[in-house]
């Protein structure tokens, strides 16, 4: 077990809603990364935190949108699902800025129908 | 664009031999180099990192890194079926913040 929690385990929305997804970072770590993987696919970096700021943006529309919070905690949002949002969201967190050493969650199953 | 390129598999292997996992790298900025493993319906697990050309060892596992040839590999000594898994080859920039992911090998342990 890495120390980094994720909620929720599965979720399902339809397209068009809106959905939120929640990380807690591991003690000591004040980095958050989030990744998108869809089935058969490597993950895919959608955006870092760093001390409640962005530190960086992957290849992903403005509905993808973060908050880190003062315990370094964080959340993804997502607007406007689409079907092809489906994937496994995961959250990793790190040491520091620099993102070496990233450890995982155990991710969020979303279904778009 | 960055790329990091691994063999989809999967790759067979029998139990008590070595497994060779094989990833390139397009970017010659890249500065680190991380080996996780990924079981099926589970988030990645960090095995290994290297950072400097050569060998990494740490238990059964061994990393190479060849800058040169932008070629990293993980070998796996006296393979497991517990180590049956989607194994992902990572690579990070001196500057970059986010780490560019191959697709990932799967590989097999038959007993």
């Amino acid at each position: 077990e890495t120390g980094v929690t994720q909620s929720p385990t599965h979720l399902i929305k339809t397209r068009g809603q809106q959905v939120t997804l929640r990380c807690s970072s591991q003690s000591g770590h004040n980095t958050v990364s989030w990744y998108q993987q869809a089935l058969g696919q490597g993950p895919q970096f959608i955006f870092q935190y760093y001390r409640e700021e962005e530190n960086g943006r992957g290849n992903f529309p403005p509905r993808f949108s973060g908050l880190q919070f003062p315990n370094y905690s964080s959340e993804l949002n997502v607007n406007a699902l689409e079907l092809d949002d489906s994937a496994l969201y995961l959250c990793a967190s790190s040491r520091s800025g620099s993102s070496d050493e990233q450890y995982f969650g155990p991710g969020t199953r979303l279904t778009v129908t | 664009q960055k790329e990091v390129e691994q063999n989809s598999g999967p790759l067979s292997v029998p139990e008590g031999a070595i497994a060779s996992l094989n990833c390139t790298y397009s970017d010659r900025g890249s500065q680190s180099f991380f080996w996780y493993r990924q079981y099926s319906g589970k988030s990645p697990e960090l095995i290994m990192f290297i950072y400097s050309n050569g060998d990494k060892e740490d238990g059964r596992f061994t990393a190479q890194l060849n800058k040169a040839s932008q070629y990293v590999s993980l070998l796996i000594r006296d393979s497991q079926p517990s180590d049956s898994a989607t194994y992902l080859c990572a690579v990070k920039g001196y500057s970059n913040y986010q780490l560019i992911w191959g697709a990932g090998t799967k590989l097999i342990i038959k007993p």
